[in-house]
């Protein structure tokens, strides 16, 4: 079955940088691209971005461009998200989801709460 | 940008059919899917491309999409369907989400 199992949860002080982790197992992962997408406490869902897993081509969400990177190492079927310059708003709950592009997500994974605070 | 609007909270009867509504500028040119999330967990597809079922979801669940709204449609809620339900689209090579709805089954 698919799967998608993320890293644990992080804090981190303002001005540092998280990375993410997200293992993905139960299908080809070259086949399908990974989204990101975070939520805030009490908020809703926000896209980060999306990359192929076939390419490394990748979409950030405008708001965040300069800010974040996301790769994947398809020798070990993982998809990674970096956040550098984190500030108090960024915290929130890190999802990584399958999906490619123009179609629907299917598959989550659990999440990973990220806490920015000094 | 491309923007979608949900209604913050819609209320059912239990038994009853509840409808959740999702606005876009000329959505019905776009795909939509639906997402269930319960709280502490991750989101859930619940309908892909405007109304169609992945493999799981109850035969309750239905979606449509039309001119400017796009719809969520749950047949004989039960107490269990109480969540927030996220409509999403890709524009531009990006994924837009609607702000949320919380659907109580009273």
């Amino acid at each position: 079955q698919v799967q998608l199992v993320q890293s644990g949860a992080e804090v981190k002080k303002p001005g540092a940088s998280v990375k993410v982790s997200c293992k993905a197992s139960g299908y080809t992962f070259t086949s399908y691209g990974i989204s990101w997408v975070r939520q805030a406490p009490g908020q809703g869902l926000e896209w980060m971005g999306w990359i192929s897993a076939y390419n490394g081509n990748t979409n950030y969400a405008q708001k965040l461009q300069g800010r974040v990177t996301m790769t994947t190492d398809t020798s070990t079927s993982t998809a990674y998200m970096e956040l550098r310059s984190l500030r108090s708003d960024d915290t929130a709950v890190y999802y990584c989801a399958r999906g490619s592009i123009a179609a629907a997500i299917d598959y989550w994974g659990q999440g990973t709460l990220v806490t920015v605070s000094s | 940008s491309y923007e979608l609007t949900q209604p913050l909270s819609v209320s059912v009867a239990l038994g009853q059919t509840a409808r959740i509504t999702c606005g876009g500028n000329n959505i019905g040119s776009k795909n939509v899917h639906w997402y269930q999330q319960k709280p502490g967990q991750a989101p859930v597809l619940v309908i892909y491309r405007d109304s169609n079922r992945p493999s799981g979801i109850p035969e309750r669940f239905s979606g449509s999409n039309s001119g400017n709204t796009a719809t969520l449609t749950i047949r004989r809620a039960q107490a269990g369907d109480e969540a927030d339900y996220y409509c999403q689209v890709w524009d531009s090579s990006s994924v837009v989400f609607g702000g949320g709805t919380k659907l109580t089954v009273l």
